[in-house]
């Protein structure tokens, strides 16, 4: 079945610099999904991306998507605090409406 | 988006017995959907619910362990029996984004431990 490989598993940064985490898909998408999920909290839907070689933006947030549609990254520039948390693609592939997701990348942001 | 009510928020129980975890949606909805969280992992989904039929479980998850009901369209309860320690685990609620473009809503999750 599909998988989704994301890496790295954590990432610890200063407060200020860059982030950035990856995914890989074994199989050609029709779209990804990224979520946030805080500590003690529950992941919410931050965007989706679809068409091949897709770029978003919301704010210091960075969403790619590559152009054979089985990998994706999310960059943040200059963390903050505010960025702390665990961050999970998740992809559809097919006909499929359900998302398998990633492992997740832990970001830890030190002040 | 749509918004959901879980509960309990957490619980600690004792292993031989059972927790019903409810999923209120303050809008009608086709499928809802059940997954697992163990601690620092991924999200695994258990079952999807749709009103009026059997939920329809993925693999390694089966009826007898984790009974599931969906008596109308924005209300779904899923059950886990006979737990044990390896229960313990976040379980969530999940319903489709509403229109294009959106993704996945998910309940506050329920953070159950197994004594």
């Amino acid at each position: 079945g599909q998988q989704v490989m994301q890496i790295p598993q954590y990432q610890h940064v200063q407060e200020g610099e860059d982030f950035t985490t990856y995914c890989n898909s074994s199989t050609t998408l029709s779209n990804i999904q990224w979520y946030k999920q805080r500590p003690g909290g529950h992941p919410v839907f931050l965007i989706q991306l679809v068409k091949s070689g897709e770029v978003k933006k919301q704010k210091r947030l960075t969403f790619q998507f590559g152009e054979a549609k089985k990998n994706s990254s999310l960059h943040i520039t200059a963390t903050q605090t505010t960025d702390v948390g665990t961050y999970f693609c998740a992809g559809l592939s097919g006909g499929s409406y359900i998302p398998t997701f990633g492992r997740g990348t832990s970001l830890i942001v030190h002040p | 988006s749509a918004v959901i009510s879980q509960k309990p928020s957490r619980d600690i129980c004792q292993r031989g017995t059972s927790l019903t975890i409810q999923c209120q949606v303050d809008s009608q909805v086709t499928m809802m959907f059940w997954y697992r969280q163990q601690p620092g992992q991924s999200l695994t989904l258990i079952a999807t619910a749709n009103q009026g039929s059997e939920a329809t479980y993925e693999s390694g998850f089966v009826i007898d362990k984790f009974p599931i009901s969906r008596p109308n369209l924005t209300f779904s309860t899923l059950t886990v029996s006979n737990m044990s320690p390896e229960d313990s685990s976040i379980y969530l609620c999940s319903v489709q984004g509403q229109g294009m473009g959106y993704g996945y809503t998910f309940g506050s999750g329920t953070r159950l431990t197994v004594v």
